[in-house]
């Protein structure tokens, strides 16, 4: 496995509560992207990063934010949770020199109650 | 809006049979297409990918088809396995390093 880990790897949390997901980088790879991955809806790119403090809006953006002040962290911030982001979380990482390839960590499995 | 539509939802296929997954996709600015497999409980895992000027691409047992005129893309897999029991992900990218997947399918292989 490419050197990506995902932490936690397992939360549940209460509705309204804000949330952190961190995704960690061995690989110093400059690209690092955020999905959540749902039955029925594939992978869906929430927020990605083409280096460190540049960050741009995926698909389903809205009441997620991100932040990467480091080449090796990219963290994700539920700001209120809600039950419509119980999801499994995904992180993946490219280098983005003529290397396509997206290596994917192992997940986080979020549940808002 | 699904930029790229899968199908079946979920396949199964007997031991040595050939699934065959299929994609479709709208935005004729897209550059690069993978597949991904993702076995239960593990993140999705790059298996194969093709670019629009080449029509098929082989990788041991799985095979690429492209069909640039129709928009159309699919999988196959020569003598399956159970171990290839998996969901499958086909995606396409549009630059920015950016993916977007198809909805996924659940094949699974009997013995």
């Amino acid at each position: 496995d490419a050197g990506i880990t995902q932490s936690p790897r397992h939360k549940v949390t209460e509705t309204g509560t804000p949330v952190t997901l961190r995704c960690h980088q061995t690989e110093n790879h400059r690209y690092m992207y955020w999905y959540r991955q749902d039955p029925g809806h594939g992978l869906r790119l929430i927020h990605y990063s083409y280096g460190v403090k540049d960050t741009d809006k995926g698909e389903v953006s809205d009441g997620y934010s991100v932040s990467r002040s480091k080449t090796e962290d990219f963290l994700l911030t539920l700001e209120s949770a809600t039950s419509s982001q119980t999801s499994v979380y995904f992180c993946a990482i490219s280098d983005g020199q003529g290397g396509d390839e997206q290596y994917f960590g192992p997940g986080t499995r979020l549940t808002v109650t | 809006q699904q930029q790229v539509k899968q199908s079946p939802q979920s396949l199964i296929v007997q031991k040595g049979g050939i699934p065959i997954i299929n994609c479709a996709y709208e935005n004729t600015a897209f550059d690069y297409f993978p597949w991904y497999q993702q076995f239960p409980g593990k993140g999705p895992a790059l298996l194969i990918a093709i670019r629009p000027d080449v029509s098929e691409k082989k990788e041991g047992r799985f095979t690429i088809s492209f069909n640039k005129s129709a928009k159309q893309f699919s999988l196959h897999i020569m003598d399956s396995q159970p171990g290839d029991s998996a969901t499958y992900f086909c995606a396409a990218r549009k630059g920015a390093q950016k993916l977007v997947f198809g909805q996924g399918t659940r094949l699974t292989i009997n013995p």
